[in-house]
């Protein structure tokens, strides 16, 4: 079946430190793989996406590449901010079910940045 | 309009009570989900709606009771509830996409904090 594979947290970064979370995939077919970021006390916002091999998805200075050889979707950033403290989760999409496209998630990874 | 809302954002009930979360979202969406999700974890997929019509059931107990009374609106009725069963609901939403894959990821709620008492 299909599963994600996340590092486990927390992260531990200071501020204008460089990030990497790192997660790993199985699935059949051909899944779109996102990056979600969690603040505290909130639901979860789509920071980015890929859809096909090679293909790098980037928002707000994060950036991430779907590597199909290595089935790898790790997130970066080149400085992080104390604002950046979250949780990311990494997901990917599985065959349709009646037209819709079911997430899955991996554990998510906490991270914190400190001044 | 890209937002995805929830009411209430806080809700706490007795194990007798009978109550409902609410969502709403004016993106056009066809296909809208509830998740339920404890601290520290992913969300865990419960329903799956499509076309207003309910296509997963991921094997929730019959004391979670959704609607889908139109193609804006998701209610999810929770009557007789469990202390264990305290938790953040998240409501979501996407486009129902016939292409092989998908690509326009899912709209979030801010959720609701069930406590059950």
């Amino acid at each position: 079946g299909n599963s994600v594979t996340q590092m486990e947290g927390p992260v531990t970064l200071s501020e204008e430190a460089f990030l990497t979370i790192n997660c790993t995939y199985t699935a059949t077919g051909y899944p779109s793989l996102f990056w979600y970021v969690q603040y505290p006390g909130e639901g979860l916002q789509l920071l980015l996406k890929a859809t096909k091999a090679d293909d790098k998805g980037s928002n707000k200075g994060f950036e991430a590449t779907y590597r199909k050889e290595t089935t790898s979707f790790h997130l970066e950033k080149g400085s992080v901010q104390v604002s950046d403290s979250a949780v990311y989760f990494c997901a990917l999409s599985r065959p349709p079910s009646g037209g819709s496209y079911i997430p899955t998630f991996g554990r998510g990874t906490s991270l914190i940045v400190h001044p | 309009d890209t937002e995805v809302t929830q009411t209430p954002k806080h809700l706490v009930m007795g194990m007798t009570n009978k109550k409902s979360l609410k969502c709403e979202q004016h993106m056009g969406h066809r296909a809208m989900y509830w998740y339920k999700q404890k601290a520290k974890k992913p969300p865990e997929l419960m329903f799956v709606y499509s076309y207003e019509k309910l296509s997963i059931n991921e094997s929730v107990p019959s004391r979670f009771s959704p609607e889908c009374p139109n193609s804006s609106l998701l209610n999810l009725h929770l009557h007789a509830l469990q202390p264990e069963d305290s938790a953040l609901y998240l409501c979501a939403s996407s486009q129902v996409e016939g292409s092989y894959q998908a690509t326009s990821g899912y709209t979030f709620g801010s959720g609701t904090r069930l406590t059950v008492v």
